[in-house]
């Protein structure tokens, strides 16, 4: 069974801190989704990641995949009210057989 | 378009009772899935389908029922619900297995 463990499950910073997400693997994925989830709504897609070693950015938000496509990272700089959240991974398996799996979620409070 | 559509967004049902949650999609996805969330433990699969008339089990598919005989939608059967089963329910859609997920809005349950 795959499982993919996110880390730190909460994060309470001050706004213009920085922060980093993780997600860990013993598993090969041969892709994974970023997505962040507001309350009461469900969970949106910010990123996909595909290729080892793949570094994408979006505004303050950047995105890593491990070389070995078994862990990745989420990276926000200067982090801003707007940025709280409940931050999800997903790992697709390498036989494409629709069964996306999720990390706990990592719980993010930006306070101004 | 109305995306993702999920009925009801909130539901109180005793232990025994049955219902179904309902899941609509206007966008031409052939995959749906339906997943739970509950604190701590990110999004668990309950069953997919790839297609009208195919479905398959997920992780934790005990309890639930799904079919699907339209493109369209693809309703979640609880036969005999029980406290266990409360959660938050999301219906997903994509273009594909593995591909980005589309989220409705979710359905709160709880069993008493």
């Amino acid at each position: 069974t795959q499982l993919l463990e996110q880390s730190p499950q909460f994060l309470s910073i001050q706004e213009g801190e920085n922060l980093t997400v993780y997600c860990n693997s013993s598993s090969v994925f041969s892709s994974l989704q970023w997505y962040r989830q507001e309350p009461g709504e469900g969970p949106v897609l910010l990123v996909t990641v595909v290729t080892g070693g793949e570094v994408k950015k979006l505004k303050r938000l950047t995105f890593q995949f491990g070389d070995a496509r078994k862990d990745s990272s989420l990276h926000i700089t200067a982090a801003q009210p707007g940025d709280t959240g409940l931050y999800l991974c997903a790992g697709a398996g390498s036989s494409n057989t629709g069964k996306l799996i999720f990390g706990q979620g990592t719980t993010l409070q930006v306070k101004p | 378009n109305a995306g993702v559509t999920q009925t009801p967004k909130f539901q109180v049902l005793k232990t025994g009772q049955s219902m179904t949650l309902q899941c609509a999609q206007d966008m031409n996805h052939e995959y749906m899935s339906w997943y739970r969330q509950d604190p701590g433990m990110g999004l668990r699969l309950i069953h997919y389908s790839v297609g009208a008339g195919i479905t398959d089990q997920g992780e934790v598919p005990n309890g639930y029922n799904v079919s699907r005989s339209t493109t369209e939608d693809f309703p979640l059967r609880l036969l005999s619900a029980a406290p266990s089963q409360t959660s938050v329910y999301f219906c997903a859609t994509s273009i594909g297995p593995d591909e980005k997920l589309f989220f409705g809005s979710g359905t709160q349950l709880s069993v008493l």
